[in-house]
């Protein structure tokens, strides 16, 4: 199985701030990733597609990056509403697999 | 609208069964891969089982291998997860999503129920 690893497991920024991301899969996947957001009570929310392919309607504020087995989420300028927990997740093959989640916190 | 709605949650007893039922409306269901996805409270999302567009290959993770089968209806639009031999560790909000772009291959979720709870406990 492919394993996905996420770091930091939490993060604290400001509304304002450039906050990134990183993935990183225990095997190579080429582009075969994709990033959610998740806020409490609710479904996750896709957000980009193939590493860097943004989901319609999904603010460009929002960037992927990355092939093979590292890849980043970057948020360029965090809004109130991107306070959430994030996953990747590796669409190479099955099982598929997620990362075990970033939070990001207000400071 | 695309939209897809979980039913079939509960309380179940160790040992006890449940099948879990996803409607899907405003996309072509028959077209799409169907996976469902768990999450326990309070930690992260767990994929647990996958059907191909015609319903014609299933995948399974190990957790659940032997004990769950998926299945869809293509004529009523409808995924569901029969759920067998349920332990503690099941309990979890479980969601049904669709594949953005396969018809049968690992993807990426694009669509997502708001999810049903499953919790088991005597």
């Amino acid at each position: 199985d492919i394993q996905m690893t996420q770091s930091p497991s939490s993060v604290s920024a400001s509304v304002g701030d450039r906050v990134t991301i990183t993935c990183r899969a225990s095997q190579g996947i080429a582009g075969w990733l994709a990033w959610y957001q998740q806020k409490p009570g609710k479904a996750p929310k896709f957000l980009i597609y193939a590493a860097s392919s943004l989901q319609s309607g999904v603010p460009s504020r929002f960037s992927g990056s990355g092939s093979g087995t590292d890849f980043t989420l970057t948020i360029s300028s965090l809004q109130p509403e991107d306070f959430a927990t994030y996953y990747c997740q590796q669409a190479h093959s099955f099982p598929i697999t997620f990362g075990q989640g970033t939070r990001l916190e207000i400071k | 609208e695309v939209q897809l709605l979980e039913s079939g949650g509960g309380l179940v007893q160790p040992g006890g069964s449940l099948r879990l039922s996803c409607a899907a409306s405003g996309f072509t269901f028959s077209s799409y891969a169907m996976s469902w996805v768990r999450q326990a409270p309070g930690k992260g999302l767990e994929w647990v089982s996958a059907i191909t567009n015609s319903g014609g290959n299933t995948y399974y993770a190990d957790s659940v291998k032997g004990r769950f089968t998926i299945s869809r209806d293509n004529s009523k639009n409808t995924l569901y997860l029969q759920m067998n031999s349920l332990r503690a560790e099941d309990t979890a909000v479980y969601y049904c999503a669709k594949h953005t772009y396969s018809s049968g291959g690992a993807d990426g979720f694009d669509i997502w129920g708001q999810g049903t709870m499953v919790t088991v406990s005597s």
